[in-house]
């Protein structure tokens, strides 16, 4: 099963893109990365999901390298409602369904 | 909106107690998962369930069970809790197949066990 890296906590200044990496160096071709995010005191929600391109929705834009290694998640314009804990996370295949891992996560301050 | 339930948002059992925890999803999804949160280690998964009757471990089962006997009800049963139980359970429910990339969240329950 693929592994996710990410460093534990990033600060960013409210209006300016925050850009949260992630490391998947054992990601399996047929595997996607998805990212969630999680404020205080609410279950984790859904952000944006690739596999090998380039997506955007109105949340965030995910970026994956060429190698499918590495990939960031860009907030292009951070509020302070940004404020939370990112998970970077590689869908694993199960049987009759799958299983979601997820690591420790980047805890991202936006500061006024 | 899409929802998933969960029975109680704080609960309180002492060392030795059967606790059940309830988590309700009302968007026929067919997965349904239990995680348990913790500070410093994220999320783990407890269990998942891919249809009625159907359950899989994840990577932390030790001291769990469930039970799935409608498509919407995904219940964890700790048989005899124990201190080292005492964390914020999560629910979340998914569709399977090619749409199923995203997890629909509740809202946690934190348990406290003394």
């Amino acid at each position: 099963d693929a592994k996710t890296t990410q460093p534990p906590s990033m600060d960013c200044a409210e209006g300016r893109a925050a850009n949260l990496p992630c490391n998947h160096s054992t990601i399996s071709g047929n595997e996607y990365v998805y990212w969630y995010r999680q404020i205080h005191s609410q279950g984790p929600q859904y952000i944006i999901h690739g596999l090998k391109n380039n997506e955007t929705n109105e949340m965030a834009s995910l970026i994956i390298t060429e190698d499918r290694k590495s990939s960031t998640l860009i907030l292009p314009h951070a509020t302070l409602r940004d404020t939370a804990v990112y998970y970077c996370i590689v869908r694993v295949a199960g049987t009759g369904g799958f299983k979601t891992i997820f690591g420790a996560g980047t805890r991202l301050f936006v500061k006024a | 909106d899409v929802k998933v339930t969960q029975s109680s948002r704080y609960l309180v059992k002492r060392t030795g107690e059967k606790v059940f925890l309830e988590c309700v999803q009302d968007m026929d999804h067919e997965n349904m998962f239990w995680y348990r949160q913790d500070p410093g280690l994220g999320l783990r998964l407890i269990y998942f369930s891919y249809d009625v009757k159907m359950k899989e471990k994840g990577d932390i089962p030790e001291g769990y069970s469930v039970s799935r006997e409608k498509k919407e009800r995904f219940s964890l049963i700790l048989e005899s809790a124990s201190t080292n139980q005492t964390s914020m359970y999560l629910c979340a429910s998914s569709l399977t197949g090619p749409s199923s990339y995203e997890q629909y969240f509740g809202p946690g329950t934190r348990l406290t066990v003394t």
